[in-house]
């Protein structure tokens, strides 16, 4: 079965420092997207960043890069440049392109508290 | 604006009473879903939509009914709530499989 594993619930950094949340993934299909949401306390989810399984180069948007080691299974999420408005939930989510079914899959999430 | 808006953002209802959670976005898009969040789970999709007419389970189906008559509509139905429906409830819209979801506000259900 396919599964997201992020194994930090919570992590602190430095306002202006660097962080990786990490994001592993189980599957068995080569065709699948990645992507990383962002859910502020006020609640809503906001779109980071995607990586197509067949995309050579990690993603880039911004501040945020996507360290993306497909033979390992992994996908983390790189913030540079820490700011307090980084603080809130990341989720990491998988999308299967292969099957007849839109099967999308979440991660349980990382609490992100940035410390000025 | 392009959006997803859910309708109503919070609601308290008694076990066994019927309710509708309703989903419309403008982007024209083909692919909706609905998810649960719950503390610790992440989000677990309930139900998807690929086109008008075509709705299928997700991981979390049972207890939940969709229906996806128009393209920009795609309802939640809890036909008899239970108190473990007590979640935090998002729609999503999206272009195709490889472009990011638009999520609603969210629903906040509390089934007492």
């Amino acid at each position: 079965a396919q599964k997201i594993t992020q194994t930090q619930p919570g992590m602190f950094v430095q306002e202006k420092e660097a962080v990786t949340l990490d994001c592993t993934y189980d599957t068995s299909d080569q065709s699948y997207g990645l992507f990383w949401y962002k859910q502020p306390s006020s609640g809503e989810m906001i779109f980071l960043i995607y990586q197509g399984s067949y995309d050579e180069q990690n993603a880039t948007e911004g501040r945020y890069s996507l360290n993306f080691q497909k033979a390992r299974k992994s996908a983390n999420l790189v913030i540079s440049a820490s700011q307090l408005g980084d603080s809130a939930m990341y989720f990491c989510a998988m999308r299967d392109w292969e099957t007849s079914y839109d099967k999308v899959i979440f991660g349980p999430g990382t609490s992100l508290s940035v410390i000025p | 604006e392009a959006q997803v808006t859910q309708n109503p953002r919070y609601l308290i209802t008694v076990t066994g009473k019927k309710l509708t959670v309703t989903c419309s976005q403008n982007m024209n898009h083909e692919y909706m879903s609905w998810y649960r969040q719950d503390p610790g789970l992440g989000l677990r999709q309930i139900y998807y939509s690929m086109n008008v007419e075509v709705t299928d389970k997700g991981d979390v189906p049972e207890g939940y009914k969709v229906s996806r008559k128009e393209k920009r509509n795609f309802p939640l139905i809890l036909e008899s709530p239970s108190p473990n429906q007590t979640s935090l409830y998002f729609c999503a819209s999206s272009f195709n499989r490889n472009t990011e979801a638009f999520f609603g506000q969210g629903t906040r259900l509390t089934v007492v």
